[in-house]
């Protein structure tokens, strides 16, 4: 089983729809990033979270220590949020050190106008 | 402010030969991390510098290797190339590492191909 899973895998809307991509973790964190990676390679760091919950545009983070959980919510959704969305966590070492970045599978999502 | 800048873009070795990609943090970032991308594996860590010391290193053999300059710029060293190795690679800088959690800034990455 992998640290990081993500769900869905693919995830196809209709523009306007709200989407919910979901990232569950088994280890223990001392944040937690969201990125988003376009066609043709670039990736863009949307998030990073260490508790509670940030907004950026349309775009909203949660995470829940606790379970282990977080959500990525897009909300009005536009065929220019097509992309893959990447959970990464970041380990935490004995000490309070950071440790590795872990990745999740991606979801790719495709908006349809 | 200029980018994380990532050289070359793309790159052709042959099996056996290798590689040193670079990569030039933003101004003032004094961290730098490595990630190779395949379609099979997705995104993996393989390693992470700050001050000149490598803090972290993901689960690659030690054929990959790298290392940090004084003015933080970062390479980073594959040697005797095998055709598993063709992949995306991108660094990303950050700036911090130990006293807290620090976005990460990426570059556009080195599309390396080996035939």
């Amino acid at each position: 089983k992998n640290e990081v899973e993500q769900s869905p895998q693919n995830l196809t809307a209709q523009e306007g729809e709200f989407i919910t991509i979901n990232c569950s973790y088994s280890v223990g964190i001392s944040a937690l990033h969201w990125l988003q990676q376009h066609p043709g390679g670039g990736i863009v760091s949307l998030f990073m979270l260490s508790s509670g919950k940030k907004k950026h545009g349309r775009l909203i983070a949660t995470i829940n220590i606790q379970e282990k959980h977080s959500s990525l919510h897009i909300t009005a959704s536009h065929p220019r949020d097509s992309a893959v969305y990447i959970c990464a966590v970041r380990s935490a070492r004995d000490g309070g050190s950071q440790g590795n970045l872990i990745f999740g599978k991606g979801t790719k999502l495709s908006v349809k106008p | 402010k200029a980018g994380v800048t990532q050289t070359p873009r793309y790159l052709i070795k042959t099996r056996g030969q290798q590689v040193t990609l670079s990569c030039s943090p933003i101004s003032g970032h004094r961290s730098v991390s490595w990630y190779q991308q395949t379609p099979g594996q997705g995104l993996q860590f393989l390693f992470e510098y700050f001050s000149e010391t490598q803090r972290n290193k993901g689960n690659f053999p030690g054929r990959f290797s790298g290392r940090q300059f004084s003015n933080s710029r970062s390479e980073m060293n594959v040697s005797t190339l095998e055709l598993g190795d063709s992949a995306l690679y991108l660094c990303a800088s950050s700036l911090f590492f130990r006293v807290l959690p620090s976005p990460l800034h990426f570059g556009n990455g080195t599309r390396l191909t080996v035939t």
